[in-house]
């Protein structure tokens, strides 16, 4: 069974840097049939999508966050990353790793999320 | 990207149907037949219940239906159960993004 977990600091700085990664386990994130994708949502607040990346390094961005995010994919750990760079209070959020297939052309699975909070 | 509509809350009781909209405009929901819906229960991740605009994943109740027309797609809910009440989500993809709409909160009455 897929299995997808995120981990990461639970407090960053305003201004600096906060780094996820999501470790996943029970299949391969060389499949070829899927990208793999990094959604977050602010406290009370609905989905956000931040972007996607193929297993080869092919990525797609939310336009609002590109200039300050970078994803990126380690096929020999099974894992994605996300950096967000300059963050701030609006950045605060439970942030999801999730699978977008194909053949759905959706996210069907996710893992549990974590929460980031921006805070001095 | 601006984010897709939805009402903010629906109601409806035990075994009424209910249909929640999400509307879009012709550079998404309007070219592409790739609209997904998912289900978010408090504190918990999202959960896909409707993919290509009315299929649905294995696993999931016949009870979700999809459909669209022009920018806007619509999820129904029939034979309400205490178990639907949660957050609803309609979410677009295009060739290089994916949009969300800011989501519907369904409460079973």
């Amino acid at each position: 069974q897929l299995h997808l977990q995120e981990s990461g600091p639970g407090l960053v700085k305003p201004s600096e840097t906060q780094s996820l990664i999501c470790t996943v386990s029970g299949g391969s994130i060389s499949s070829g049939s899927y990208y793999w994708g990094w959604i977050r949502q602010p406290p009370g607040k609905g989905l956000e999508w931040i972007g996607s990346i193929y297993y080869t390094g092919n990525t797609y961005k939310n336009l609002s966050l590109k200039s300050r995010v970078i994803i990126s994919v380690d096929t020999s750990k099974n894992q994605l990353s996300l950096k967000l760079r300059s963050v701030t209070a609006a950045d605060t959020a439970v942030y999801y790793c999730a699978r977008w297939g194909a053949a759905v052309a959706a996210f069907d699975f996710w893992g549990q999320g974590t929460l980031v909070t921006v805070s001095p | 990207q601006s984010a897709l509509t939805q009402p903010a809350s629906v109601s409806g009781s035990p075994g009424q149907s209910i249909t929640i909209s999400c509307t879009g405009t012709n550079s998404d929901i309007g070219n592409y037949n790739f609209v997904s819906w998912y289900q978010q229960h408090p504190g918990k991740a999202p959960k896909l219940v409707i993919y290509n605009v009315n299929e649905r994943p294995s696993g999931v109740s016949y009870r979700f239906s999809g459909s669209k027309s022009g920018n806007t797609a619509s999820l129904t809910v029939s034979g309400l159960q205490a178990e639907d009440e949660a957050d609803y989500y309609c979410s677009s993809y295009t060739t290089t993004s994916t949009i969300f709409g800011g989501g519907t909160r369904l409460t079973v009455l």
